[in-house]
């Protein structure tokens, strides 16, 4: 089985452009989660989503960010107008289904990031 | 607003040595999962635990939950060049089963 696929790997933006950043999530995973991350921190949780649906997004920023997940292909971050703050590692995750207490069944699986640069 | 608390942030050692690196909380949680990332990568699971006192081992890695569901260690035998990486813990909240709670990690460097 394929892991999960973020593109790009790196992408370098200057300020006001717009940022796309993909994840296709692990075969049969209907949960995406995205994740912010600067050097040398841990991760921060940006959003929750299903497909077509958002569950949670009090991790992300109420201007300039939002996401997606359509029915059919990938996930898709979109950042706005972006900003120097904004330059972050961003990562996705999948499950096969929402935490139950049970070992096997919510674990997160990442994808390897994608790297945003803003100039 | 629910802190998990790693210690050390860093830790340097010489191959062989073993260690213990720790996940602290004040809150008690349904369960504790154990990551490792590699510079440029993203996190990989390494376990997860659910019972309070429960100890899971992977070869020389042993993971233990504190009985009161707030705190977990993770102790490193022998440690090798290979075991170099960031060491995050993720802890879901009780009342919350899908969101999950991250320790900003401890940086471990184990020289040759």
């Amino acid at each position: 089985n394929a892991g999960v696929m973020q593109n790009p790997r790196h992408l370098v933006r200057r300020r006001g452009q717009e940022a796309r950043l993909r994840c296709s999530p692990m075969k049969g995973h209907s949960h995406v989660y995205w994740y912010r991350q600067l050097p040398e921190e841990g991760l921060k949780f940006m959003v929750y989503l299903q497909k077509e649906n958002i569950i949670d997004e009090s991790g992300m920023p109420k201007e300039r960010f939002s996401a997606e997940f359509p029915k059919e292909g990938p996930s898709i971050l979109r950042i706005q107008q972006v900003v120097r703050g904004d330059s972050a590692a961003y990562f996705c995750a999948s499950s096969l289904r929402t935490w139950t207490g049970v070992v096997g069944t919510g674990e997160l699986f990442f994808g390897e990031g994608s790297r945003l640069t803003v100039l | 607003t629910q802190l998990l608390e790693q210690s050390p942030q860093f830790l340097s050692i010489q191959e062989g040595e073993n260690l213990t690196v720790y996940c602290n909380s004040s809150s008690v949680f349904s369960s504790l999962q154990w990551y490792r990332q590699e510079p440029g990568e993203g996190p990989v699971l390494l376990v997860t635990v659910v019972t309070g006192g429960e100890v899971k081992k992977l070869k020389r890695l042993t993971f233990q939950f504190g009985d009161a569901r707030k705190d977990s260690s993770l102790h490193i035998t022998a440690a090798q060049p290979g075991d170099t990486g960031l060491y995050l813990c993720a802890a879901s909240q009780m009342d919350s089963n899908y969101q999950l709670i991250w320790g900003a990690g401890t940086k471990l460097i184990i020289k040759p």
